[in-house]
């Protein structure tokens, strides 16, 4: 019953190196996010796939990439962090539908040095 | 455009107290509405929601109303816990042809004191 599963759950990086953040879903989602949380600013979305084979930008692209590998994982890439990269990074998933619920992984949460 | 506004915590109150936490929101057409709710070093949890005006979603306690007349989804809960201690986060779905993309208000921080 893992749901949607983050990794790593912690990680430092220096200035300028690159590291892959890692979502897996078990519950046959199509649509996947990736938000990141800092404080006093709430969620803001990276970017989305609505499904297999799609990726959107969302509010705050610059400076990520990412795939979607199949269905159900979906990885966040960052080529040369950055210290205002320094941030709790989660995934989501959701059906397909406007009033489906997305679900949450717990998180990375990541320091830029 | 579409948002959401959440009254600012952060929100103190004693454990049997009673709980209002406001949101309001803007959207075109018919949005569903969301409450998270985020634990410590945890991810977000949905909490309850709903899809249609006058709707009341209500889960462990909680309950909130969609007023279409007033715009508002606002959580509720009649004798909060310690355990309640949390970010509540509103959002909404604006519905809107294929958009999938939730918008989310800032987050209300609540303290439960015993």
């Amino acid at each position: 019953n893992a749901g949607v599963t983050q990794t790593p759950k912690f990680q430092v990086l220096k200035t300028g190196q690159s590291m892959t953040l890692q979502c897996a879903q078990d519950m046959n989602h199509n649509s996947m996010y990736w938000y990141r949380q800092d404080p006093g600013m709430g969620l803001r979305l990276i970017y989305y796939s609505a499904s297999e084979g799609t990726t959107d930008k969302g509010e705050v692209p610059n400076g990520y990439n990412v795939s979607r590998l199949n269905k159900r994982e979906f990885s966040l890439r960052l080529e040369s962090a950055a210290p205002s990269q320094t941030s709790v990074y989660f995934c989501a998933s959701s059906v397909t539908g406007a009033a489906q619920p997305q679900h949450f992984g717990d998180g990375t949460r990541l320091s830029i040095l | 455009g579409d948002s959401v506004t959440q009254m600012e915590g952060p929100v103190t109150l004693s454990e049997e107290a009673f709980l209002t936490i406001n949101c309001t929101y803007t959207a075109t057409g018919y949005p569903s509405l969301f409450w998270y709710v985020q634990y410590p070093g945890e991810g977000l949890q949905l909490l309850l929601k709903a899809t249609k005006a006058d709707d009341k979603g209500s889960n462990k306690g909680f309950e909130a109303t969609y007023r279409k007349e007033t715009t508002s989804f606002h959580l509720e809960k009649g004798s909060v816990q310690v355990s309640d201690s949390a970010v509540y986060f509103c959002a909404l779905n604006p519905n809107a042809g294929n958009n999938r993309k939730l918008i989310w208000g800032l987050g209300t921080s609540l303290a439960v004191n015993p």
